[in-house]
């Protein structure tokens, strides 16, 4: 079975500040990963993923995660938070790589303040 | 402009009364996917569609019936709708179900749906 655990249902951060958004998954075998992104009142759009091509991602709007094996993680990071940044995040985990086989976590709803 | 829609965007709706959400993609995607959202437990898969006149169950398909006649569409039908199927739901496509390497989802807007 394969499954992700975000750590934080809720993390604040100041506007400037580092974003940092925990992923932890389950995988029987080297899995696929993925970020997404919902703003309020939309549905999720992709932010990033990895497919074992290469263990640091970036992703749109600054946004980067590093797959990390040994800690089996793919923590989501940007180094200065903006106000647009308030949004819920979501990891995801498929270890076929496929779509239909994509497993979300709970999501960590991530609030920016002045 | 590529897009996923769904309607209708909100609806309140009673115990019994058949209800169906619609979903429509211009993207000529194979795959479709139908999920729920329920705070707490994130996004969970109802059911999916390799293709037209492929269905599949997800992860929580008790409840609801899909069908896909068409490619673009993917209507998902609850026949006796209860208050536990209060959600937000989600329409999601993709180029591929099958295409290793990760294939991104496109997600429409989402319908709230209550059930009284």
């Amino acid at each position: 079975a394969q499954s992700v655990t975000q750590l934080g249902s809720h993390v604040s951060v100041s506007e400037g500040a580092l974003v940092l958004l925990r992923c932890n998954y389950s995988s029987s075998v080297p899995p696929y990963l993925f970020w997404y992104v919902q703003y309020p009142n939309q549905g999720l759009q992709l932010l990033l993923k990895y497919t074992s091509a290469a263990t640091l991602v970036k992703g749109i709007n600054g946004f980067e995660a590093e797959f990390k094996k040994s800690e089996t993680s793919f923590h989501l990071t940007k180094p200065s938070a903006h106000m647009s940044d308030a949004a819920e995040y979501f990891c995801a985990v498929s270890k076929t790589g496929t779509a239909s086989k994509l497993t979300f976590g709970t999501g960590t709803r991530l609030q920016v303040t002045l | 402009e590529a897009q996923v829609t769904q309607n209708p965007r909100y609806l309140i709706t009673v115990t019994g009364k058949k209800l169906t959400v619609t979903c429509s993609q211009n993207m000529n995607h194979e795959y479709m996917s139908w999920y729920r959202q329920d705070p707490g437990l994130g996004l969970r898969q109802i059911y999916y569609s390799m293709n037209v006149e492929v269905t599949d169950k997800g992860d929580v398909p008790e409840g609801y019936k899909v069908s896909r006649k068409e490619k673009r569409n993917f209507p998902l039908i609850l026949e006796s709708p209860s208050p536990n199927q209060t959600s937000l739901y989600f329409c999601a496509s993709s180029f591929s179900g099958t295409s290793v390497g990760g294939e991104k989802l496109f997600f429409g807007s989402g319908t709230q749906l209550s059930v009284l």
